[in-house]
């Protein structure tokens, strides 16, 4: 099983749908969550983290479910500008924490 | 703030030869850096993990004399891809934190390596 397990895709969305991601990890001592956002050809950036409580940025919300393993993240009122690759990244933990990569989930909007 | 920098963008050459890949933290001081590679429509993998003024760690696989780390400043590290071969094409970024035991990892821009 994969430390980090996330649907490749790819999502075909229209403009203005709202799609919704899921990511789940196998090791229950990891401490910290994020959602990257990677452009073709590009490095991979900051999109969120990921908190217990959820978190919610403009059109996306993250959350996290621990005790099943699985982080979300939901993008409501899809933009053209949407379309990438979407990583789930997980911390081992802070200090010396190993950091742990999906493969990412690839999302298209659509005019 | 948080920008980190790598150079070359883009390199090609021949097989046999030694590629050095810099990455840079603009507006702070990196402890720590770290070293990913990202082969096509795969996830990055960690190679390594810089820290400046001692030894990298490496990842289960990873070379180490192959792959050469130096870590000389707190805001400069390299990557020397040395007797590079075809197969060790890929997209190659480092990252940064911007403090001991945070979590958030800022990206360079990733260094393109094609070998002949």
């Amino acid at each position: 099983r994969k430390e980090v397990e996330q649907d490749p895709g790819p999502f075909n969305v229209p403009e203005g749908a709202t799609v919704a991601f899921n990511c789940t990890y196998s090791n229950s001592a990891s401490q910290s969550f994020f959602w990257y956002r990677q452009d073709c050809r590009k490095e991979p950036k900051l999109l969120m983290s990921v908190y217990s409580s959820g978190n919610e940025d403009g059109r996306f919300t993250a959350q996290l479910n621990r005790a099943s393993q699985y982080i979300s993240l939901l993008i409501r009122d899809s933009k053209l500008s949407d379309s990438a690759t979407y990583l789930c990244v997980v911390n081992l933990g802070s200090g010396g924490f190993k950091t742990i990569f999906g493969a990412g989930t690839r999302l298209f909007v659509k005019a | 703030g948080a920008v980190v920098s790598q150079h070359p963008s883009r390199v090609i050459c021949k097989s046999g030869t030694s590629v050095k890949i810099e990455c840079r933290s603009l507006d702070f001081q990196a402890t720590t850096m770290f070293w990913y590679r990202q082969f096509p429509k795969k996830s990055l993998m960690l190679m390594a993990t810089s820290n400046e003024g001692s030894k990298a760690t490496y990842e289960q696989g990873v070379e180490k004399d192959k792959f050469l780390i130096n870590h000389a400043s707190l805001t400069l590290s390299t990557l020397t891809v040395t007797s590079a071969h075809p197969e060790d094409s890929s997209f190659y970024i480092c990252s940064a934190n911007t403090q001991t035991g945070t979590d958030t990892q800022y990206f360079g821009p990733g260094t393109r390596l094609t070998v002949l």
